[in-house]
Protein backbone atom coordinates (compact mmCIF):
# COMPACT_ATOMS: atom_id res chain seq x y z
CA UNK A 1 0.00 0.00 0.00
CA UNK A 2 1.21 3.49 -0.84
CA UNK A 3 -0.11 6.54 -0.22
CA UNK A 4 2.18 9.71 -2.47
CA UNK A 5 0.98 13.38 -1.32
CA UNK A 6 2.21 16.28 -3.91
CA UNK A 7 1.70 19.98 -4.22
CA UNK A 8 2.95 21.62 -1.37
CA UNK A 9 5.36 24.60 -1.56
CA UNK A 10 6.08 27.64 -0.17
CA UNK A 11 3.23 30.22 -1.20
CA UNK A 12 2.32 33.95 0.09
CA UNK A 13 -0.41 34.84 2.71
CA UNK A 14 -3.72 34.67 0.32
CA UNK A 15 -2.07 32.48 -2.21
CA UNK A 16 -3.85 28.98 -3.23
CA UNK A 17 -2.36 25.61 -3.24
CA UNK A 18 -3.93 22.28 -4.77
CA UNK A 19 -2.41 19.26 -3.22
CA UNK A 20 -3.06 15.59 -3.87
CA UNK A 21 -2.15 12.16 -3.14
CA UNK A 22 -2.07 8.87 -5.07
CA UNK A 23 -3.25 5.98 -3.17
CA UNK A 24 -2.04 2.58 -4.74
CA UNK A 25 -2.21 -1.27 -3.29
CA UNK A 26 -5.56 -0.89 -1.49
CA UNK A 27 -9.68 -0.91 -3.11
CA UNK A 28 -9.62 3.30 -2.46
CA UNK A 29 -13.87 3.21 -2.84
CA UNK A 30 -13.78 0.95 0.15
CA UNK A 31 -11.94 4.04 2.14
CA UNK A 32 -12.96 7.56 4.38
CA UNK A 33 -9.73 9.93 3.18
CA UNK A 34 -8.36 12.44 5.50
CA UNK A 35 -5.90 15.07 5.73
CA UNK A 36 -4.25 15.91 8.73
CA UNK A 37 -1.52 18.76 9.38
CA UNK A 38 1.06 18.32 11.48
CA UNK A 39 3.55 21.31 12.32
CA UNK A 40 6.51 20.69 15.01
CA UNK A 41 5.65 21.01 18.78
CA UNK A 42 1.82 21.36 18.16
CA UNK A 43 0.78 17.58 16.58
CA UNK A 44 -1.47 16.33 14.08
CA UNK A 45 -4.80 18.09 13.42
CA UNK A 46 -7.31 16.75 11.39
CA UNK A 47 -7.63 19.22 8.19
CA UNK A 48 -10.79 17.77 6.35
CA UNK A 49 -12.75 14.07 5.18
CA UNK A 50 -14.32 12.80 2.25
CA UNK A 51 -16.22 9.79 2.62
CA UNK A 52 -15.57 6.47 0.53
CA UNK A 53 -18.14 7.47 -2.25
CA UNK A 54 -17.60 11.10 -2.11
CA UNK A 55 -21.33 12.39 -0.86
CA UNK A 56 -19.82 13.58 2.41
CA UNK A 57 -16.87 15.70 3.22
CA UNK A 58 -16.01 17.31 6.65
CA UNK A 59 -13.70 20.44 7.80
CA UNK A 60 -12.46 22.03 10.25
CA UNK A 61 -13.80 25.08 11.76
CA UNK A 62 -10.32 26.91 11.15
CA UNK A 63 -9.91 25.97 7.33
CA UNK A 64 -13.87 25.68 6.32
CA UNK A 65 -14.99 27.87 3.75
CA UNK A 66 -11.83 28.12 2.14
CA UNK A 67 -10.45 24.88 1.93
CA UNK A 68 -12.30 21.99 -0.47
CA UNK A 69 -11.68 18.05 -0.25
CA UNK A 70 -12.38 15.80 -3.62
CA UNK A 71 -11.86 12.54 -4.79
CA UNK A 72 -11.64 10.58 -7.74
CA UNK A 73 -12.41 6.75 -7.32
CA UNK A 74 -11.08 6.53 -11.41
CA UNK A 75 -7.85 7.83 -10.80
CA UNK A 76 -7.25 6.54 -6.71
CA UNK A 77 -6.75 9.85 -6.27
CA UNK A 78 -7.84 12.62 -3.48
CA UNK A 79 -7.17 16.42 -3.39
CA UNK A 80 -7.30 19.24 -1.38
CA UNK A 81 -7.75 22.60 -2.53
CA UNK A 82 -6.28 24.96 -0.65
CA UNK A 83 -7.29 28.96 -0.82
CA UNK A 84 -6.83 32.16 1.04
CA UNK A 85 -3.96 30.72 2.64
CA UNK A 86 -2.51 32.12 6.09
CA UNK A 87 0.37 31.55 7.92
CA UNK A 88 -1.34 29.21 10.14
CA UNK A 89 -1.48 26.71 7.35
CA UNK A 90 1.88 25.97 7.61
CA UNK A 91 2.84 22.49 8.17
CA UNK A 92 2.96 19.06 6.33
CA UNK A 93 0.27 17.44 4.98
CA UNK A 94 -0.53 14.06 5.32
CA UNK A 95 -3.24 12.38 3.78
CA UNK A 96 -4.49 8.44 5.39
CA UNK A 97 -7.39 6.29 4.81
CA UNK A 98 -9.22 4.28 7.29
CA UNK A 99 -12.65 1.88 7.13
CA UNK A 100 -12.85 2.04 10.84
CA UNK A 101 -11.94 4.85 13.67
CA UNK A 102 -8.08 4.49 13.28
CA UNK A 103 -6.06 4.85 10.27
CA UNK A 104 -3.99 1.69 8.99
CA UNK A 105 -2.43 3.95 5.92
CA UNK A 106 -0.60 7.67 5.61
CA UNK A 107 1.64 9.20 3.15
CA UNK A 108 4.64 10.70 4.34
CA UNK A 109 3.27 14.21 3.75
CA UNK A 110 3.89 17.38 1.70
CA UNK A 111 5.47 20.45 3.27
CA UNK A 112 3.29 23.97 3.09
CA UNK A 113 4.58 26.79 4.03
CA UNK A 114 2.79 29.88 3.96
CA UNK A 115 5.48 33.11 4.07
CA UNK A 116 6.02 36.55 2.77
CA UNK B 1 -12.29 16.40 23.01
CA UNK B 2 -8.74 17.43 24.15
CA UNK B 3 -6.42 14.86 24.50
CA UNK B 4 -3.52 16.01 26.50
CA UNK B 5 -0.05 14.22 26.16
CA UNK B 6 3.40 15.09 27.95
CA UNK B 7 6.11 16.71 25.72
CA UNK B 8 8.69 14.40 26.31
CA UNK B 9 10.21 11.43 27.29
CA UNK B 10 12.96 9.64 27.71
CA UNK B 11 14.83 5.81 28.80
CA UNK B 12 17.96 3.92 28.20
CA UNK B 13 18.17 0.90 25.94
CA UNK B 14 16.50 -1.93 27.54
CA UNK B 15 14.36 0.09 29.97
CA UNK B 16 10.64 0.46 29.62
CA UNK B 17 8.69 3.72 29.38
CA UNK B 18 5.33 4.56 29.32
CA UNK B 19 3.70 7.35 27.61
CA UNK B 20 0.08 8.77 28.61
CA UNK B 21 -2.93 10.03 26.67
CA UNK B 22 -5.36 11.77 29.36
CA UNK B 23 -8.93 13.07 28.50
CA UNK B 24 -12.25 13.50 30.45
CA UNK B 25 -13.62 10.02 30.94
CA UNK B 26 -11.11 8.19 27.89
CA UNK B 27 -11.80 5.16 29.18
CA UNK B 28 -15.04 5.21 28.08
CA UNK B 29 -13.36 6.02 24.14
CA UNK B 30 -11.79 3.92 22.10
CA UNK B 31 -7.44 4.86 22.02
CA UNK B 32 -5.33 4.12 19.01
CA UNK B 33 -1.39 5.12 19.25
CA UNK B 34 0.68 6.35 16.25
CA UNK B 35 5.06 6.42 15.98
CA UNK B 36 5.91 9.10 13.82
CA UNK B 37 9.66 8.67 13.24
CA UNK B 38 11.15 11.81 11.54
CA UNK B 39 10.53 12.13 7.91
CA UNK B 40 8.22 9.20 7.78
CA UNK B 41 4.67 8.41 7.52
CA UNK B 42 3.00 7.80 10.83
CA UNK B 43 2.80 4.12 11.75
CA UNK B 44 -0.43 2.60 13.96
CA UNK B 45 1.60 0.65 16.64
CA UNK B 46 -1.63 -0.24 18.73
CA UNK B 47 -5.17 0.15 18.04
CA UNK B 48 -8.86 -0.42 19.97
CA UNK B 49 -6.34 0.58 23.41
CA UNK B 50 -4.34 -2.53 23.59
CA UNK B 51 -4.31 -4.49 19.87
CA UNK B 52 -1.88 -4.73 18.08
CA UNK B 53 -0.69 -4.73 14.55
CA UNK B 54 1.04 -7.82 13.27
CA UNK B 55 4.12 -6.24 11.85
CA UNK B 56 4.28 -4.24 15.62
CA UNK B 57 6.79 -6.25 17.72
CA UNK B 58 5.41 -7.43 21.08
CA UNK B 59 7.35 -4.54 23.21
CA UNK B 60 4.19 -2.29 22.30
CA UNK B 61 0.96 -2.64 24.47
CA UNK B 62 -1.66 -0.28 25.30
CA UNK B 63 -3.95 0.15 28.00
CA UNK B 64 -7.06 2.43 29.27
CA UNK B 65 -8.56 2.91 31.85
CA UNK B 66 -10.60 6.07 33.69
CA UNK B 67 -8.63 9.62 32.26
CA UNK B 68 -5.81 7.96 31.35
CA UNK B 69 -4.78 5.96 28.21
CA UNK B 70 -1.05 4.38 27.98
CA UNK B 71 1.47 3.04 25.63
CA UNK B 72 3.80 1.15 27.05
CA UNK B 73 7.48 -0.36 25.51
CA UNK B 74 9.21 -2.29 27.51
CA UNK B 75 12.83 -2.97 26.52
CA UNK B 76 13.08 0.11 24.61
CA UNK B 77 15.66 0.59 21.69
CA UNK B 78 17.11 2.98 19.70
CA UNK B 79 14.76 2.62 16.91
CA UNK B 80 11.76 3.54 18.65
CA UNK B 81 13.04 7.11 19.23
CA UNK B 82 10.36 9.05 17.40
CA UNK B 83 6.92 11.14 18.39
CA UNK B 84 4.17 9.32 19.94
CA UNK B 85 0.59 10.40 19.23
CA UNK B 86 -2.69 9.00 20.75
CA UNK B 87 -6.07 9.38 18.80
CA UNK B 88 -9.57 9.06 19.22
CA UNK B 89 -12.67 9.95 17.41
CA UNK B 90 -14.76 12.75 17.59
CA UNK B 91 -18.23 11.09 19.02
CA UNK B 92 -20.44 13.67 17.83
CA UNK B 93 -18.94 13.89 13.99
CA UNK B 94 -16.82 11.65 11.54
CA UNK B 95 -13.05 13.37 12.43
CA UNK B 96 -9.87 12.35 14.59
CA UNK B 97 -8.58 13.83 17.71
CA UNK B 98 -5.19 13.42 17.97
CA UNK B 99 -3.35 14.12 21.50
CA UNK B 100 -0.45 16.64 20.56
CA UNK B 101 1.95 13.93 20.87
CA UNK B 102 5.38 12.88 23.28
CA UNK B 103 8.56 12.78 21.72
CA UNK B 104 10.70 9.89 22.98
CA UNK B 105 14.22 10.45 23.15
CA UNK B 106 16.47 6.97 23.38
CA UNK B 107 19.66 7.93 26.00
Amino acid sequence: VQLVESGGGVVQPGGSLTLSCEVAGLTFSNYWMYWVRQVPGKGLVWVAHVSNDGAEVGYADTVRGRFTISRDNTKNMVHLRMTSLTVDDTGLYSCAGTVTTYFNYWGRGTPVTVSS
Amino acid sequence: YVLTQSPSVSAAPGQAVSITCGGARIGGEIVHWYQVRAGQAPVLVVYDDSERPSEIPERFSGSNSADTATLTISRVEAGDEADYYCQVWDSSSVHPVFGGGTKLTVL
